[in-house]
């Protein structure tokens, strides 16, 4: 069974700062990952799609980071806003499954 | 594009009553995923379909629990009857098969009392 980790839970950065998320899996056999945003109350945003084959995918500020034989994705958010506060979520695909990790919770202070 | 519909948005209902969820995929998109969010679970895949038929019903948590696909552009998760510990965030989701990524409705708060 697929086993997605994210570190840090809960993360607190003044504005400008970088920020970087961390998600770890237990099985390296995937097709994808995909990171999400999810805003208080709301469902989920997909911000980026790694594919098994590539190595990194950039989509403005946010490029996130896939090193699947060691189990590893990082999400880097470049010059953090107040707007960039939510829960961002790691997922995992294996098959049509995707497996989430517990997110990471991020407020950026003005 | 309209987008995953999914309705209601939010439940109230009393222990013991029959509730339903609703879903609206994505038009095109051939593949049906329902999953439920809580504090202590997270996000749980329930049931998958694929053109119409269910593949995956694993997550199902018991016999409580049914969804249904009639068709490409409609699914519904009934939970009969209902109880307390099924509060929680129910998402549908779509995708096109061989597009891998999946796209998200905005929930239905369901609570339970």
């Amino acid at each position: 069974k697929q086993e997605v980790t994210q570190i840090p839970a809960a993360l607190s950065v003044p504005e400008g700062e970088n920020l970087v998320l961390n998600c770890s899996f237990t099985d390296s056999a995937i097709y994808n990952l995909q990171w999400f945003r999810q805003d208080p109350g709301k469902g989920l945003t997909s911000l980026l799609l790694i594919q098994s084959s590539q190595r990194e995918q950039t989509s403005g500020r946010l490029n996130a980071s896939l090193d699947k034989s060691s189990g590893r994705s990082t999400l880097y958010i470049a010059a953090s806003q107040p707007g960039d506060s939510a829960t961002y979520l790691c997922a995992v695909r294996n098959d049509y499954k995707l497996s989430f990790g517990a997110g990471t919770t991020v407020t950026v202070r003005a | 594009d309209a987008g995953v519909i999914q309705s209601p948005r939010h439940e109230v209902t009393e222990m013991g009553q029959e509730v339903t969820l609703r879903c609206k995929p994505i038009s095109g998109h051939n593949s049906l995923f329902w999953y439920r969010q809580t504090m202590m679970r997270g996000l749980e895949l329930l049931i998958y379909f694929n053109n119409n038929v269910p593949i995956d019903d694993s997550g199902m948590p018991e016999d409580r629990f049914s969804a249904k696909m009639p068709n490409a552009s409609f699914s519904t998760l009934k939970i009969q009857p209902s109880e307390p510990r099924d509060s929680a965030v129910y998402f549908c989701a779509s995708s096109f098969q061989g597009s891998n990524e999946q796209y998200f409705g905005p929930g239905t708060r369901l609570t339970v009392t």
